[in-house]
C-alpha cells in the first residue's frame, strides 16, 4: 500500500514570498491533516479535513495560510506571504475516519521549509 | 484542556541496556494515549496506544507502556535498545473533545544508542 506522498521535500523562500505544499494521501482515506513541526518541538495541528469540508482549523493563521482539500482527494496548504517563523517542517497525514482511537494517522515525509 | 509533558528532552543509552522515556499527562477526560517515533527524513510512525483496555500496552519493535491513572503517566520502556532505535519519541495524547481525533504531541525526547 503507498504511504502518503507529500512535494516538494524541500523548500528555501525569502520572507513575504509565498509558497504551496502538496500532500497525497493514501487511496480512501477521508481524514486529512496539516502539521507544521517547529525545530526542537512537537507536531502542531493546523488543518483538519473531511473529505473536502473543514473539521478544525482553529490554529491555522488565517491572515497568511490557506489549505484546499478539492474533490476530497489531494490537497494543497499555500503560505501567503511567508515569514521567517513560518520555517518549519510541514506534515501531512491521513487516516481512514476521525476517530483517531480507533483509526490511525499515517504521516507522510514532510517538506522542510527554510524562510530566509 | 489536554496536554502532555516529556521530562526528558534527551535520553542516551548503551546499546542492550533498558530504555524508559518518560511521559506525564494531563486531561479531564479519559485520554487516549500514544507513542509515535520519528527517524531522520522519515514520517513518523505509530509505536502503541492506549485505549482504555489493558493498562500495559505493547508495541512494535518490544516497546511498551503503561498507562498509570494515578500518578498521570504513560511512560514508555524497553528491555534492550538497539542501535536502529535511534530516534526521536513522541508522547501523544487525542483530544476527546468534540471527537475531532486532533492528536496533542509533547516536546519529543531524542533517543541516543551507543555501540
Amino acid at each position: 500500500e503507498a504511504g502518503v506522498a507529500q512535494s516538494p521535500r524541500y523548500k528555501i523562500i525569502e520572507k513575504r514570498q509565498s509558497v504551496a505544499f502538496w500532500c497525497n494521501p493514501i487511496s480512501g482515506h477521508a481524514t486529512l491533516y496539516w502539521y507544521q513541526q517547529i525545530l526542537g518541538q512537537g507536531p502542531k495541528l493546523l488543518i483538519q479535513f473531511q473529505n473536502n469540508g473543514v473539521v478544525d482549523d482553529s490554529q491555522l493563521p488565517k491572515d497568511r495560510f490557506s489549505a484546499e482539500r478539492l474533490k476530497g482527494v489531494d490537497s494543497t496548504l499555500k503560505i501567503q506571504p511567508a515569514k521567517l517563523e513560518d520555517s518549519a517542517v510541514y506534515l501531512c497525514a491521513s487516516s481512514l475516519a476521525r476517530d483517531s482511537t480507533s483509526y490511525e494517522q499515517y504521516f507522510g515525509p514532510g517538506t522542510r521549509l527554510t524562510v530566509t | 484542556a489536554q496536554s502532555v509533558t516529556q521530562l526528558d528532552s534527551h535520553v542516551s543509552v548503551s546499546e542492550g541496556t533498558p530504555v524508559l522515556l518518560r511521559c506525564n499527562y494531563s486531561s479531564s477526560y479519559s485520554p487516549s494515549l500514544f507513542w509515535y517515533v520519528q527517524h531522520p527524513n522519515k514520517g513518523l510512525q505509530l509505536l502503541l496506544k492506549y485505549t482504555s483496555a489493558a493498562t500495559l500496552v505493547k508495541g512494535i519493535n518490544g516497546f511498551e507502556a503503561e498507562f498509570k491513572k494515578s500518578e498521570t503517566s504513560f511512560h514508555l520502556t524497553k528491555p534492550s535498545a538497539h542501535m536502529s532505535d535511534a530516534a526521536e519519541y513522541f508522547c501523544v495524547v487525542s483530544e476527546l473533545k468534540s471527537n475531532t481525533g486532533k492528536l496533542i504531541f509533547g516536546q519529543g525526547t531524542t533517543l541516543q544508542v551507543k555501540p
